[in-house]
């Protein structure tokens, strides 16, 4: 059963759109979430993360946004480069056991030139 | 420093043999990590050590999966008799975890396991 779900494996946006990435989770226990980015043979790099006692976090071009009693989190990104293209996985974690990290299935962006 | 690394890169191996995964972690991260990347899936959690407690093995999915870290820093993944769903990108993962913190991990690149 899979805790932390992105629903849309792909998603595709002109170069100087915003992309918008959506998470769904189901534990209602979880209170920390992130965003890795990852390219091609290479292991995810962190890129941004959010506590549950706020509901935006922002870093650059970066937003990422949390509704909690939606249990839902977003990831912006403004204005899309080519460079962004990769794979973006979520994950989360619980106050309980907040060294397990639960983590999406990843959505492949691909910003068009 | 260095970052995380995990060798061999890529382990083609046929069904029933045993295969080894060995990860180095950032030099004084206390906290090391396991996940299986299958084919159009998530990372799936599969163990976690930190510091000299007993590791967290909720995530290992059979008897056949075993992991070792030895003088808290490398870690091995043992796969014994492997099956062909073993096939996967295997990822370690490490932070410097401090008590009531969340730290992020940072990941190695994988070993790419190809069971025939």
């Amino acid at each position: 059963d899979q805790q932390v779900k992105q629903n849309s494996p792909s998603l595709s946006v002109q170069e100087g759109r915003i992309s918008i990435l959506n998470c769904d989770y189901t534990n209602s226990m979880f209170d920390y979430f992130l965003w890795y980015k990852k390219y091609p043979a290479e292991g995810p790099t962190f890129l941004i993360s959010i506590s549950s006692i706020k509901d935006k976090n922002e870093d650059g071009r970066f937003t990422v946004f949390l509704n909690k009693s939606a249990k839902h989190l977003s990831l912006h990104i403004v204005p899309s480069q080519p460079g962004d293209s990769a794979v973006y996985f979520c994950a989360a974690s619980a106050v309980y056991n907040f060294n397990k990290f639960y983590f999406g299935s990843g959505t492949k962006l691909n910003v068009k030139p | 420093g260095a970052g995380v690394s995990q060798s061999p890169s890529n382990k083609v191996t046929e069904k029933g043999k045993d295969v080894e995964l060995r990860c180095d972690p950032i030099s004084g991260h206390t906290a090391l990590y396991w996940y299986r990347q299958s084919l159009g899936q998530g990372l799936e959690f599969l163990i976690y050590f930190q510091g000299n407690s007993a590791p967290d093995k909720s995530g290992l999915p059979s008897d056949r999966f075993s992991a070792e870290r030895t003088g808290g820093s490398v870690s091995t993944l043992t796969i014994q008799r492997t099956q062909q769903e073993d096939s996967a990108v295997y990822l370690c993962a490490s932070s410097r975890t401090r008590a009531g913190a969340q730290e992020t991990q940072y990941f190695g690149p994988g070993t790419r396991l190809l069971v025939l």
